[in-house]
């Protein structure tokens, strides 16, 4: 059984800091793995999604690279900002196949201190 | 990347009443469509999985009798929460797949529902 785990916990980091978020899983055997932001009551935002065949994907300030065959990804931000505040949950699918659907991370929770 | 709506985004119900949660395809056919639960400082848990014209595929612990989905169209999924009760309460996420390729789910807002 796939079990995705996320270090740390909670972040809290002062404005400007360039911070690594850290996801491991159990099975190496996925298909795809997605960052995603969750805002406080608020639905998911998908930041980055890395197929099982690459390594990293890019976008502005964050990068997220993958280690397939030990089990991690990290997802890097440069110069970070007041309102990247949120949660960061990591989650990963086993397949395309109809069922085979993410599993997720408890989420970091990171605060940026103006 | 699509757009997926989700209503209502907050509900307060009283335990013993059902209710309806909508979530919606703006401009894809999803032909799959997902329901996740997530309870305060948890990670979201998927409830169940749907492909229109289906009967929905429920993860085991979820029951089927209380969480009713109805996946009738492409662009729509409904879940209702039949008979509440006040540890029914907990945000609820819907996801959905389709015809613009199968890497990417696109979620809802989610609904936070508040079972008094």
């Amino acid at each position: 059984k796939q079990e995705v785990t996320q270090i740390p916990a909670a972040l809290s980091v002062p404005e400007g800091e360039n911070l690594v978020l850290n996801c491991s899983f159990t099975d190496s055997a996925i298909y795809n793995l997605q960052w995603f932001r969750q805002d406080p009551g608020k639905g998911l935002t998908s930041l980055l999604l890395i197929q099982s065949s690459q390594r990293e994907q890019t976008s502005g300030r964050l990068n997220a690279s993958l280690d397939k065959s030990s089990g991690r990804s990290t997802l890097y931000i440069a110069a970070s900002q007041p309102g990247d505040s949120a949660t960061y949950l990591c989650a990963v699918r086993r397949g395309i196949d109809y069922g085979q659907n993410f599993v997720f991370g408890p989420g970091t929770r990171l605060s940026v201190l103006p | 990347g699509a757009v997926v709506s989700q209503h209502p985004s907050r509900v307060i119900c009283k335990s013993g009443t059902s209710v309806k949660i909508e979530c919606r395809s703006l401009d894809f056919q999803a032909t799959t469509m997902f329901w996740y639960r997530q309870f305060p400082k948890q990670s979201l848990m998927l409830m169940a999985t749907s492909n229109e014209g289906s009967k929905a595929t429920y993860e085991q612990g979820v029951e089927k009798d209380k969480f009713l989905i109805n996946h009738a169209s492409l662009t729509l999924s409904t879940l209702t929460v039949t008979s509440a009760h006040p540890e029914d309460s907990s945000f609820y996420i819907c996801s959905a797949r389709g015809d613009r390729g199968l890497t990417e789910a696109f979620f809802g807002q989610g609904t936070r529902l508040t079972v008094v």
